[in-house]
């Protein structure tokens, strides 16, 4: 166990909907990274946030954002759904800048239906 | 100069063998190289790492092997089990900055018995 939980393990949703992904990091960390898993693109980076600020973006949608709150829990919106957007969304979190150790959560699969 | 690239996409070994996945970066200013090991259904689980400074980094029967002037890295798995058949990521960051990681495309490790 990783220490990083995120609900809910699975999401069924119909195309054009929004979804919200939430992420709890492991105990102490500041930074929480969101990553996409589809079987033909592998980890993409979608966006970091490190003590409530966005740290860097990478190929992440307009119709995708993300949060950090006070508490350091991270939420991952995800709106007008499409087909290709079904992929399994990875939460990671380490604990400073410096670590590099960045541990994974189990992952919500989500499907577009 | 963002992309690892990771080799083989696939890999059978026996039991008891040496299994060997290799990976290479361009970006000279990433300067921390982890390995992830991925079951199906499961997040990807920090499996052993490397800083530039060391060539080779030794945990178990997992070795990093690192060439910094050739900016490449390779993970060896020695007496590989059935148990060890996974997807395995090769993975990079650079310390400054975001830390987020760039991950290579994955390997498909099968072990057979």
């Amino acid at each position: 166990d990783s220490g990083v939980t995120q609900t809910p393990k699975h999401l069924i949703t119909a195309t054009g909907q929004r979804v919200t992904l939430r992420c709890s990091p492991r105990s102490g960390d500041l930074s929480v990274y969101w990553y996409q898993q589809s079987l033909d693109q592998g980890l993409q980076f979608l966006i970091q946030y490190y003590n409530g600020e966005e740290r860097a973006k990478g190929n992440i949608l307009e119709r995708f954002s993300a949060q950090q709150f006070p508490d350091l829990h991270s939420e991952l919106n995800l709106s007008s759904l499409e087909l290709g957007d079904s992929a399994l969304y990875f939460c990671a979190s380490s604990n400073h800048p410096g670590q590099g150790e960045a541990f994974f959560g189990q992952g919500t699969r989500l499907t577009v239906v | 100069q963002q992309q690892v690239k990771q080799s083989p996409q696939s890999l059978i070994v026996q039991k008891g063998g040496i299994s060997i996945i290799n990976c290479a970066y361009e970006n000279t200013a990433f300067d921390y190289f982890p390995w992830y090991q991925q079951f199906p259904g499961k997040g990807p689980a920090l499996l052993i790492a490397i800083r530039p400074d060391v060539s080779e980094k030794k945990e178990g029967r997992f070795t990093i092997s690192f060439n910094k002037s050739a900016k490449q890295f390779s993970l060896h798995i020695m007496d590989s089990q059935p148990g060890d058949s996974a997807t395995y990521f090769c993975a990079a960051s650079a310390m400054e900055g975001a830390q987020k990681l760039v991950f290579g495309q994955g390997t498909r490790l099968t072990i057979n018995p």
